[in-house]
Order: structure tokens, then sequence, then C-alpha cells
């Protein structure tokens, strides 16, 4: 049982714009900044959104976080095929690292 | 650019202790949290705990009773040691640097390394 919670799949075709829910409580989301990760097969994680909504670079702007509340938001526009991977959503909770389930994501 | 890379043995015995050692090349160890995480397979990922290069640590409640990390500044490694290991502790295990810039993030990560808890 993740602390942060993900649906476990979500889908769309090439072109189409897909959204993955995180949702926390006020000792972690709430109160502190979300992280996504993209994981690709066989690899390991990388780091996709940090302090909410901020890309690193190299991260294609169509790639974009938000936040409210105790919850947040990964959208992914114009969706390609290299980017059916596994995301996860993560947050600091008193300095204890917690993550979402993880979302796999499958581009039709 | 910052690379780390994991080692230690691949198999465990249960009831033994799991070390494993990350090592940071292509920049400093100081002044960063340094984190372990670990995936089993098919499965999420799961945080095991973080230290900074002063040696203060945090780490997962669910895991704390079994991890001891710990940090050597002079070889720009950190480590992690689990005891008392079993086949639940069978896991791809990856360690992270929390960046600064990232606000919290953990950029980059090793590659990581499977380890397998069998007798």
């Amino acid at each position: 049982q993740s602390v942060l919670t993900q649906p476990p799949s979500a889908s769309g075709t090439p072109g189409q714009r897909v959204t993955i829910s995180c949702s926390g409580s006020s000792s972690n989301i709430g109160s502190n900044y979300v992280y996504w990760y993209q994981q690709l097969p066989g690899t390991a994680p990388k780091l996709l959104i940090y302090r909410n909504n901020q890309r690193p670079s190299g991260v294609p702007d169509r790639f974009s976080g938000s936040k409210s509340g105790t919850s947040a938001s990964l959208a992914i526009s114009g969706l390609r095929s290299e980017d059916e991977a596994d995301y996860y959503c993560a947050a600091w909770d008193d300095s204890l690292g917690v993550f979402g389930g993880g979302t796999k994501l499958t581009v039709l | 650019q910052v690379q780390l890379q994991e080692s230690g043995p691949g198999l465990v015995k249960p009831s033994e202790t799991l070390s494993l050692t990350c090592t940071v090349s292509g920049g400093s160890i100081s002044s960063y949290y340094w984190s372990w995480i670990r995936q089993p397979a098919g499965k999420g990922l799961e945080w095991i705990g973080r230290i900074y290069t002063s040696g203060s640590t945090n780490y997962n409640p669910s895991l704390k009773s079994r991890v001891t990390m710990s940090v050597d500044t002079s070889k720009n490694q950190f480590s992690l040691k689990l005891s008392s290991v079993t086949a639940a502790d069978t896991a791809v295990y990856y360690c992270a640097r929390e960046g600064m810039v990232t606000g919290g993030g953990l950029d980059p990560w090793g590659q990581g390394t499977l380890v397998t808890v069998s007798s």
C-alpha cells in the first residue's frame, strides 16, 4: 500500500493528451513539492518533473506537472510511442521519501 | 556530469546482511543528501532512506530496525547495510542524489543492482 495514490494504468493514442493523478495528504503533497519520475522498460527511473511543475533540462515541454492542495497531476500532450513507460509521483513527508504505486502508460 | 554506480553481492543468504556501495563520479559527494531506493520485480519504488554527507540519516520506518547507512567522503562513496534479509528483500537497489536545484528531486540515479536473497 503506497502512501501516494496513483491509478495503476493509463492509455492514449499518439497525439492525444493524457493525465495521471496522484493523491496524498497534508503531510506530504499538501506541504511539500511533488516530483514525477519516468521509468522506461528495463531502465532506472529518471526525474521528469520537480518542484511541482519544473522540467529538468532535456525533458520536452510536452510534459507538465501541476499541484492543488493534496493532489497533483502529470500531463503528457502530443503522446508519442516512446512515452510508454511507468510513471511515479513522489514527495517528502517529514524528511521521509514517499512514492506513488506507479502508473503504467500504454500508447495504443 | 555526476554519475552513480551501485556495487555489491548479487546474492545474499536469508538472515544475512545485504551490503551495497554507491560510488559517485564526476562530482563531489559533499553537501548533498544521498538516497537508496529499491524495486522488487514487477512492483513499484520503495524509498529505503537517505544520508547527508555529515552522516545524518533518515530511514523508512518500515525498514528502520534493519537499515544502516554510512558515507565515506574520502572515497566519494556511501553505503547501505540491510540486516536479517528475507526473500522479500529481493529487489533492484538504486542509489540517487537529492538535488538542490531540483528542490529535493532525486537526480541522477544509478543504473541499479539486482540483489537476490536465496540460500
